[in-house]
């Protein structure tokens, strides 16, 4: 089975612009959770998708927002980057979600985005 | 406030040594707990899962226990080598959540 691919791996964007980061899950997975990681605040949960719907958000602002589409796919979206935003953002698919007992989540690789 | 508390310093040892790397937490009541490995420049790969009801767990040369009284986790690699060298993170589940909450891991380092 593939993993979990995620599209652009590299970034670079400026402040004020938008950014769209892309999320394929293994083939059968229905959840999809996003992080931000940072060295200083390590990773972080930004939100998770179950069949097309927002099942779970973190503390980040509302210019962080998602979606899923009925393949599974998932989107991620920031508006206006600030230079904080600067950071890999990872997404990782689970069978049925990561708030199951015993549920594994598989991460794919990142994207790295740099914002000047 | 809710905290979880990784080893900030690099851990070195030495090969065939046991590496033992610990999660202490703050304010949570863990479902269960778990060990991912992060390699450079890529996403963290899961390692182990042991429940609030489990004091062991164990996976060819890696243990890990759960400890709920001393709210500590420790995750044990014997007979390590180079090839172990990684990032290390714990995640819990908070009892009633529905989102893993990471550590901000440990970077482990074997000398050969």
């Amino acid at each position: 089975k593939a993993g979990v691919t995620q599209t652009p791996r590299y970034l670079i964007k400026t402040r004020g612009q938008q950014v769209t980061l892309s999320c394929s899950p293994i083939s059968g997975h229905r959840s999809v959770s996003w992080y931000q990681q940072t060295p200083g605040q390590g990773l972080q949960f930004l939100f998770e998708y179950f069949s097309e719907t927002q099942r779970n958000k973190g503390n980040f602002p509302g210019r962080f927002s998602g979606r899923q589409f009925s393949n599974s796919r998932s989107e991620m979206n920031v508006s206006t980057l600030e230079l904080g935003d600067s950071a890999l953002y990872l997404c990782a698919s689970s069978l049925v979600g990561q708030g199951q007992v015993g549920e594994t989540q598989y991460f794919g690789p990142g994207t790295r985005l740099l914002v000047l | 406030s809710q905290k979880i508390e990784q080893n900030s310093e690099a851990l070195n040892i030495q090969e065939g040594k046991t590496a033992t790397l610990t999660c202490n937490y703050t304010n949570y009541s863990p479902a269960y707990l778990q060990w991912y490995r992060q390699d450079p420049g890529r996403g963290p790969v899961f390692l182990l899962l042991i429940r609030e009801n489990e004091k062991e767990k164990r996976k060819e040369r890696l243990k890990v226990t759960f400890d709920t009284t001393l709210k500590q986790s420790l995750f044990h690699i014997t007979a390590s080598q180079p090839a172990d060298s990684a990032t290390y993170l714990c995640a819990l589940l908070d009892t009633g959540r529905r989102a893993l909450t990471f550590g901000s891991g440990t970077r482990l380092q074997v000398q050969p």
